[in-house]
């Protein structure tokens, strides 16, 4: 597509409940990124993938956030047993590659509300 | 990884003025430097990359300077206007490729 796609763009969800977001990000960008973002607060680093390389899982609050990119391309944020603190926008961006500076291209986010 | 500064009290400035904004980093300089642009509700925008051995970049109203003995890149919007209204983010890299992004700076342009 023409830019870094996000799915769903808005979840109310239960506290104790499992989700899944999923970002679709630019064809051909081997680098793709998940930041969290509170509401007026900064980029939270998440997880970072980049080709078939392991991904960079350090920024993952908890072992009930995981996430895994299939082929490559598309990604998933799985997070489980959902807590009212996990309430934020969920950030994809995708880069050509993220060693030389590249621009990350970011989407519109996938807003999280836990109740 | 880095620690990154941004004033974090929004910058209120007057239609026409030129808007300034810091970003610090504290521990090694950066290969590049990079400034994005957030509106609300919207995903960040890519706005300039500078890298270590350029001193200053420019596009249209934008000017960016990178002072790695400072540890500091400021930010400049000549010729402010209400549309540049928005929050203004600078990136570092964190290391093994992934982007660490400071809190951002609020802008407000009052005509």
């Amino acid at each position: 597509g023409a830019g870094v796609s996000q799915s769903p763009s808005n979840k109310v969800t239960e506290k104790g409940k499992d989700v899944e977001l999923r970002c679709d990000p630019i064809s051909g960008h081997t680098a793709l990124y998940w930041y969290r973002q509170s509401l007026g607060q900064g980029l939270e680093f998440l997880i970072y993938f980049q080709g078939n390389s392991a991904p960079d899982k350090s920024g993952l609050p908890s072992d009930r956030f995981s996430a895994e990119r299939t082929g490559g391309s598309v990604s998933t944020l799985t997070i489980q047993r959902t807590q009212q603190e996990d309430s934020a926008v969920y950030l994809c961006a995708s880069s050509q590659d993220s060693l030389s500076g590249n621009t990350i291209y970011f989407g519109e986010g996938s807003w999280l509300t836990v109740v | 990884s880095q620690k990154i500064e941004q004033n974090s009290e929004a910058l209120n400035i007057q239609e026409g003025k030129t808007a300034t904004l810091t970003c610090n980093y504290t521990n090694y300089s950066p290969a590049y430097l990079q400034w994005y642009r957030q509106d609300p509700g919207r995903g960040p925008v890519f706005l300039l990359l500078i890298r270590e051995n350029e001193k200053e970049k420019r596009k249209e109203r934008l000017k960016v300077t990178f002072d790695t003995t400072l540890k500091q890149s400021l930010f400049h919007i000549t010729a402010s206007q209400p549309a540049d209204s928005a929050t203004y983010l600078c990136a570092l890299p964190g290391g093994w490729g992934k982007l660490q992004f400071g809190a951002g700076t609020q802008v407000v342009v009052t005509p």
